[in-house]
């Protein structure tokens, strides 16, 4: 079954505690994307990658880092989580050349007291 | 600065009825146009797209239009159903270097939809 895969899916932290959510694709796609949806501000992207080792900022990047040292792996790291970055995440895929659409996985709820 | 603007911000419609959701989007590169759906617990998944060659696109209960000169597109469900109860986004992208336009799609703020029976 074709699918963009989260990890973990529900998290609660504390201040400052390095975490990495994780995300990893089974289509064979070169796009990976984070992005995080808040309440009445829809979906921003945070970071994405265009292929292996080429990874570049989305609109709100700030506090978050990743990786793309595979194709199907996107792994996102924050580095010291603050409260402000309590959210929900999904990971994003799709080909590079395509119609434009996004497969994404099931989210990733975080939680930074 | 949100160059997507999704409205209303929520939506209760009756069974049968027509559910329209509006958006509007300031720049004039973006070329394709999606709309996601979101149901609790599960991520976005593409609902229907148009470019901007066409004024019109329907799939089935769904129907996107598109108003160039007003930078203006919108949703329309007819018969909703309550099965279509759910979160929907506008979203907007343009080719970057000749890459799809999927990498850099830019969603509105998002419309929840409840279809009473």
């Amino acid at each position: 079954e074709a699918q963009v895969t989260q990890n973990p899916r529900y998290l609660i932290t504390v201040t400052g505690k390095k975490l990495t959510v994780t995300c990893s694709q089974n289509m064979n796609h070169e796009y990976m994307s984070w992005y995080r949806q808040d309440p009445g501000l829809g979906l921003r992207q945070i970071y994405y990658s265009m292929n292996v080792e080429v990874t570049d900022k989305g609109d709100v990047p700030e506090g978050y880092k990743v990786s793309r040292k595979e194709k199907r792996n996107f792994p996102l790291i924050l580095e010291s989580p603050s409260p402000n970055q309590t959210s929900l995440y999904f990971c994003a895929s799709s080909w590079r050349r395509n119609t434009g659409e996004l497969f994404f996985g099931e989210g990733s709820r975080l939680t930074v007291l | 600065q949100q160059q997507v603007k999704q409205s209303p911000q929520s939506l209760i419609v009756q069974k049968g009825g027509i559910s329209i959701i509006n958006c509007a989007y300031e720049n004039t590169a973006f070329d394709y146009f999606p709309w996601y759906q979101q149901f609790p617990g599960k991520g976005p998944a593409l609902l229907i797209a148009i470019r901007p060659d066409v004024s019109e696109k329907k799939e089935g209960r769904f129907t996107i239009s598109f108003n160039k000169s007003a930078k203006q597109f919108s949703l329309h469900i007819m018969d909703s159903q309550p099965g279509d109860s759910a979160t929907y986004f506008c979203a907007a992208s343009m080719r970057t270097a000749g890459e799809t336009s999927g990498s850099r799609l830019t969603f509105g703020e998002g419309t929840q939809l409840t279809v009473n029976p």
